[in-house]
């Protein structure tokens, strides 16, 4: 079985500040890993994908990800935050072979502090 | 180059009624996947689409609910005598190819309102 554990529901970060928002996985086989932005009322925008290739997976924005096997981890960074980074992020994992088996976690809300 | 269009962005009916809600992909995209989001929650599957063929429905509802894609034309999701519990919004992603290792993209979504 898979499944995906984002494992906080709001971040706030003052602007400037690093972001670190946590994704942790379970899947029984080599997963495809996404990261998703959701701004208000619109629908989901792709940030970066891990696919088996680099372990660090560098995104739209300034946004980057790391998968790291051995702890089960997918977590989103990005050094400096930006106030257009308020919004909803998604992680997302996949089984390789079977499209539809797509789950998505929970959600961050990423707030921004002046 | 249009990305996912979903139209109505709102959609506002009374207990009993039908929803129709419709997805056009991406040019060049055949797969089409619905999705449910309640406030407050992520996205929840329903269901994945090629042309003139339903792949998985595992996440449908047994009841009230379906939906088709046509050789020609958008995808539809249909909600038969809605309740107010189908509140939400839906949204449509496409993708060119069915492994999942290829992002989908998304359209804006259907905000479902029932009165």
């Amino acid at each position: 079985a898979q499944s995906v554990t984002q494992l906080d529901s709001h971040v706030s970060v003052s602007e400037g500040t690093p972001v670190l928002l946590r994704c942790n996985y379970s899947s029984s086989y080599s997963p495809s890993l996404f990261w998703y932005v959701q701004h208000p009322n619109k629908g989901l925008q792709l940030l970066l994908k891990y696919t088996s290739a680099a372990t660090l997976v560098k995104g739209i924005n300034g946004f980057e990800a790391e998968f790291k096997k051995s702890e089960t981890s997918f977590h989103l960074t990005k050094p400096s935050a930006h106030m257009s980074d308020a919004a909803e992020y998604f992680c997302v994992v996949t089984l390789y072979s079977s499209a539809s088996k797509i789950i998505f976690g929970s959600g961050t809300r990423l707030s921004i502090r002046p | 180059n249009a990305g996912v269009m979903q139209n109505p962005r709102h959609l506002v009916r009374r207990r009993g009624q039908e929803a129709r809600l419709r997805c056009s992909p991406m040019k060049g995209h055949s797969h089409v996947y619905w999705y449910r989001q309640l406030p407050e929650e992520g996205l929840k599957f329903m269901v994945y689409l090629q042309k003139e063929n339903i792949i998985d429905e595992s996440g449908m509802p047994k009841e009230r609910f379906s939906a088709e894609f046509p050789k020609e034309g958008p995808s539809i999701l249909r909600i038969q005598q809605v309740v107010r519990g189908d509140s939400a919004a839906y949204f449509c992603a496409s993708s060119p190819a069915e492994y999942s290792n290829q992002p989908q993209h998304f359209g804006d979504g259907t905000r479902l309102s029932i009165l």
